[in-house]
């Protein structure tokens, strides 16, 4: 079935440190990717987005780019900030059916200043 | 910015009693969906909803019902809260069509003694 797997956290950085999360998919069809990102006491809010492959999502200095022949769509950051400590769920969507999101587990990221 | 409520953020409650929790939207959406979060921090689909009159169980089975009776509003009920229910509770919409994101509230935190 369709699946995510993203990096068991947490990742721990210091202010200004570049940000790798690894995300990898599993999908039939040509499913859509996301970024999600969850602040303590909230819900999730979309960070960004890719629809097809090599599209490349950007907002916020966050950047992740759909890459079909290695089916992932790793989140990025040149320099973090201690505003950025949350968690980050990567996701996919099958665009057939209901379109449901599948997510991954979660990575908790923690910036220190 | 998204326009989708919870109430209540906290919720404190013995065993036995009967919980409704509330999710509405403004923004027109017809699809709907509730989320359970595990404390590891997995979202689970426990229901999604189409459009008015209809519900359908998601991935992770729940003792939990829901009803859409109006578009903007999917409620979740819990008969008998027991202790193996605590956790967050999250609402979600979306309009249809492919490519479209799913906008979150706030959540419910639900603690069951």
């Amino acid at each position: 079935g369709d699946s995510v797997t993203q990096m068991e956290g947490p990742v721990t950085l210091s202010e200004e440190a570049f940000l790798t999360i690894n995300c990898t998919y599993t999908a039939t069809g040509y499913p859509s990717l996301f970024w999600y990102v969850q602040y303590p006491g909230e819900g999730l809010q979309l960070l960004l987005k890719a629809t097809k492959a090599d599209d490349k999502g950007s907002n916020k200095g966050f950047e992740a780019t759909y890459r079909k022949e290695t089916t992932s769509f790793h989140l990025e950051k040149g320099s973090v900030q201690v505003s950025d400590s949350a968690v980050y769920f990567c996701a996919l969507r099958v665009n057939t059916g209901f379109q449901k999101l599948v997510f991954g587990t979660g990575t908790r990221l923690l910036v220190s200043p | 910015e998204a326009d989708i409520y919870q109430t209540p953020r906290y919720l404190v409650i013995g065993t036995g009693k009967k919980i409704t929790l509330e999710c509405s939207q403004t923004m027109g959406h017809d699809k709907m969906y509730w989320y359970q979060q595990d404390p590891g921090m997995e979202l689970h689909l426990i229901h999604y909803s189409y459009g008015v009159n209809s519900t359908e169980k998601g991935d992770l089975s729940s003792e939990s019902t829901v009803s859409r009776i109006r578009t903007e509003h999917f409620p979740l009920t819990l008969e008998s809260a027991r202790p193996s229910h605590t956790s967050q509770y999250l609402c979600a919409s979306s309009e249809f069509g492919n490519h479209n994101e799913q906008f979150f509230g706030p959540g419910t935190r639900l603690t069951v003694l």
